[in-house]
């Protein structure tokens, strides 16, 4: 099993409608979450982070987080054509006696139809 | 003043060949990351220092040599390239190695 796992699409919305982005991971001792965006030859830039369970709201940008389930969520409300890209789940991965890691999954490409 | 920069932007070379990406953050953070990407866009870690130290060394071949010699540069050199090391090279930094990277435009290398 992955340790982060997003399907990786296309997913094709159209404009004005609500994008959902999903994402699981295998260790459930990850305490923290986080979504980046990466435009086509771009690099990737962080859009949300989310560590307690629940809904976090930033704009159109609803990041979701279920620890049971292992599961975190992106919803991108009012989709625009701008908002086309690859969007990355990423998760600290935490080890005993080890160092704190960044991991991120495969990405999910997202294309919003005018 | 661009946050995270890498130089060369793009590098092609044959193999066998050495070469360097150097790496400069002006965020005063003091964790920087050498992340790789694939052609299928998966974004692996490499290296991460803290602080001048090593903290983070994924398993990479030892043609890969990072190298920090202050804690807002990191440059990375790669001996006897081959065609498998294409791929484009991400450094990153973040405060206290937490999960909110700063990423660089990134050096797309090609191995031929």
């Amino acid at each position: 099993q992955k340790e982060v796992e997003q399907n990786s699409g296309p997913l094709s919305v159209p404009e004005g409608a609500i994008a959902s982005l999903n994402c699981t991971y295998s260790d459930r001792g990850s305490q923290s979450f986080f979504w980046y965006r990466q435009y086509s030859g771009k690099s990737p830039e962080l859009i949300m982070f989310i560590y307690s369970n629940g809904d976090k709201e930033d704009g159109r940008f609803t990041a979701q987080l279920n620890k049971a389930s292992q599961y975190v969520s992106l919803l991108i409300r009012d989709s625009q054509p701008s908002d086309s890209a690859t969007y990355l789940c990423a998760v600290i991965w935490k080890r005993s006696g080890a160092t704190n890691k960044l991991i991120f999954g495969t990405g999910t490409l997202l294309a919003v139809q005018p | 003043d661009t946050a995270v920069s890498q130089t060369p932007k793009y590098l092609v070379t044959q193999m066998g060949n050495d070469k360097s990406i150097k790496c400069e953050q002006n965020l005063g953070h003091d964790t920087m990351y050498w992340y790789k990407q694939d052609s299928k866009k998966f974004l692996k870690i490499m290296f991460s220092y803290n602080n001048k130290e090593l903290i983070i060394n994924e398993t990479v071949p030892n043609r890969f040599s990072p190298k920090s010699p202050d804690k807002a540069h990191l440059n990375l050199h790669i001996n006897s390239l081959e065609l498998g090391d294409s791929a484009v090279y991400f450094c990153a930094s973040s405060p206290h190695n937490t999960g909110e990277l700063f990423f660089g435009e990134g050096s797309r290398l090609t191995v031929l």
